[in-house]
């Protein structure tokens, strides 16, 4: 029973290029949410999904940043011209559609970003 | 508005000792509260979870935690700690939506 996937573990890019983080959520999963782990720091929350929809985007940045979770394939984060404090831990949670299971969220392993 | 707050950033104790890493919260609606372990370089594991019912919640790896509406906190305890347990744990909670509002963590270091 595989959990939450997410790839790559690690992403280094320089300032100015893209950054695609995917997660595919566990089997089953309709929800997917997307956090932010800064450097000695807790997670913040980014985003929520459903499949073709965003629930809430209330603590995504206002410019570069963008996500989907597309029918079909796996939730993408998209970062567009990446800066040094973009450079962090990303992680993707899922949550089963069943209202009475949808408040716990299970983790991926993260994605870590380096922007050079 | 909620927050939680993890007011120890670093707990150092010797193995097999007790340890109570605290949490408290705030919130203008009812919550579920949550307690995350996370290793060095991995994600997080969900240890135990409180939703309703009884304050006292057992969860993993011998781990329990008792919520206290009055004093608004989520305290998580674990009668003798091992060397394994070294970790970073993180209180959390949701409540009027999905998205978890995390703490700042709490670092356990279990010495010999």
């Amino acid at each position: 029973n595989a959990g939450v996937m997410q790839n790559p573990r690690h992403l280094v890019r320089r300032r100015g290029q893209e950054a695609r983080l995917r997660c595919s959520p566990m089997k089953g999963h309709s929800h997917v949410y997307w956090y932010r782990q800064l450097p000695e720091e807790g997670l913040k929350f980014m985003v929520y999904l459903q499949k073709e929809n965003i629930i809430d985007e209330s603590g995504m940045p206002k410019e570069r940043f963008s996500a989907e979770f597309p029918k079909e394939g796996p939730s993408i984060l998209r970062i567009q011209q990446v800066v040094r404090g973009d450079s962090a831990a990303y992680f993707c949670a899922s949550s089963p559609g069943d209202r009475a299971l949808q408040e716990t969220q299970y983790f991926g392993p993260g994605t870590r970003l380096l922007v050079l | 508005a909620q927050s939680v707050t993890q007011l120890d950033s670093q707990v150092p104790v010797f193995e097999e000792a007790p340890v109570e890493l605290r949490c408290n919260y705030s919130s203008s609606v009812s919550v579920y509260l949550f307690w995350y372990v996370q290793y060095p370089n991995q994600g997080l594991q969900l240890l135990l979870k409180y939703l309703s019912g009884s304050t006292l919640v057992k969860g993993i790896n011998g781990f329990e935690a008792e919520f206290n509406k009055s004093q608004t906190s989520f305290h998580l305890r674990k009668p003798s700690v091992h060397i394994s347990d070294t970790a970073e744990y993180f209180c959390a909670l949701t409540g009027g939506g999905n998205k978890l509002t995390f703490g700042t963590g709490t670092q356990l270091k279990v010495e010999l």
